[in-house]
């Protein structure tokens, strides 16, 4: 879907457990989104990182979420002891480097993650 | 908090007709405004996007802007069944760094 890679597609995970959610950019972007998709909800932003760099984390849950995006390899959302509440998909965007705020950000597939 | 309303639908249009979605947003700074279709259990794909005031049109699609009204609407010429899914509004402000904020979505449906 348009070039931005997540996976897995679906995780199940039971409540104490840890989530990890990986997402690889569309080619020669370097700006990353974390939304988080609740069951008959809207998407709620999370995260925004660049390259070794969290930019904006006023959506993150305060405790057991964290988000990274090192300097090779993939954007992870790491989700420690996971409860119910988690329940959700989880979708990344990239957009372009250095193109200005209005460039659009582009989806990629999510991944659909269940907590037992 | 800044907010994007959209009213939930589902909105139901026959096929061949204009399905019309709307949105309002209370950020006055906004700067660029998206549109997205998303089927059921499938990512967001963009749809249309503007940055302006009046219309841009793609296609069957015309996005239109006014913001002196905080008003984004999305029309569907010649709707067809292929078309009915949930349309987000999505919309980015000009200080933030670029975090978009979604409305609920409108269902439409277009049926034969």
């Amino acid at each position: 879907n348009a070039g931005v890679m997540q996976n897995p597609r679906h995780l199940v995970r039971r409540r104490g457990q840890e989530a990890r959610l990986r997402c690889s950019p569309m080619k020669g972007h370097s700006h990353v989104y974390w939304y988080r998709q609740l069951p008959e909800e809207g998407l709620k932003f999370m995260v925004y990182l660049q390259k070794e760099n969290i930019i904006d984390e006023s959506g993150m849950p305060k405790e057991r979420f964290s988000a990274e995006f090192p300097k090779e390899g993939p954007s992870i959302l790491r989700i420690q002891q996971v409860v119910r509440g988690d329940s959700a998909a989880y979708f990344c965007a990239s957009s372009p480097q250095g193109m200005g705020s209005n460039q659009p950000q582009h989806f990629g597939d999510g991944t659909r993650l269940s907590i037992l | 908090q800044k907010e994007v309303e959209q009213n939930s639908g589902p909105l139901s249009v026959p096929e061949g007709a204009i399905a019309s979605l709307n949105c309002t947003y209370s950020d006055r700074g906004s700067q660029s405004f998206f549109w997205y279709r998303q089927y059921s259990g499938k990512s967001p794909e963009l749809i249309m996007f503007i940055y302006s005031n009046g219309d841009k049109e793609d296609g069957r699609f015309t996005a239109q802007l006014n913001k002196a009204s905080q008003y984004v609407s999305l029309l569907i010429r010649d709707s067809q069944p292929s078309d009915s899914a949930t349309y987000l509004c999505a919309v980015k402000d000009g200080t933030s760094y670029g975090k978009l904020t979604f409305g609920q979505g409108t269902i439409l449906t277009v049926h034969p």
